[in-house]
């Protein structure tokens, strides 16, 4: 299993441009899960998703979508890109258990 | 909602010294306590974790221990060696049917050779 895989690992946007974050896992997780972690912080919950064809907000969703249409994939959007949303985005997933599997990430520069 | 507090933000200690981290959470309904470890550009990985129904619980030179009276859980990392150098993070969940997990802010373990 290759686990939680993220794409890009880098990317720099100019203000205002939109981009697409992609989450994939293949464990078949219900569960998934977007964070940003900016420095010297904790992570912070963007969006979630309890299993196909559902979301919800998390503490930090403001300037963000979610969608999930598979139980594979859990993208995040950008629709406008600010520099405040300059930052490291992790998935993550789990099962019913608690324990969640985070991906490599993804760090993002708004210039 | 949960609100986790974490304490110290940096701690610097001797290889083969203990180290310890503090977390403490508000919300009496959280029952899941994991603790992550981050190294320098790397996701964040689980290290230990503590469920409500158990005060202790040990794994090699890790244990974390929890007081729900309290509301407070703490790291224990004995005979530390320098790949212990890291960030660790706290993070506090009532289950339910999402688990979201809220993360304290870290802290920055150095050990010293």
């Amino acid at each position: 299993n290759a686990g939680v895989t993220q794409t890009p690992k880098f990317r720099i946007l100019k203000i205002g441009q939109s981009m697409t974050l992609q989450c994939t896992q293949d464990m078949n997780h219900n569960y998934m899960y977007w964070y940003r972690q900016d420095p010297g912080m904790g992570l912070k919950l963007i969006y979630y998703s309890v299993g196909a064809g559902i979301t919800d907000k998390g503490e930090v969703p403001n300037g963000y979508n979610v969608s999930r249409s598979t139980t594979e994939d859990f993208p995040l959007r950008l629709e406008l890109a600010a520099p405040s949303q300059t930052s490291v985005y992790f998935c993550a997933s789990k099962t019913g258990t608690d324990t969640q599997y985070f991906g490599p990430g993804t760090r993002l520069t708004v210039l | 909602g949960e609100n986790v507090e974490q304490h110290p933000s940096t701690l610097s200690v001797q290889e083969g010294d203990s180290a310890v981290i503090k977390c403490t959470y508000s919300d009496s309904a959280s029952n899941y306590f994991p603790w992550y470890k981050q190294e320098l550009g790397k996701r964040p990985q689980l290290i230990i974790d503590i469920r409500s129904n158990v005060g202790e619980k040990k794994d090699q030179r890790i244990a974390v221990t929890l007081n729900k009276t309290a509301k407070h859980f703490s790291l224990h990392i004995t005979e530390t060696q320098p790949e212990d150098s890291a960030v660790y993070f706290c993070a506090a969940s009532n289950g339910g049917s999402q688990g979201n997990l809220i993360f304290g802010k870290g802290t920055k373990l150095s050990v010293k050779p």
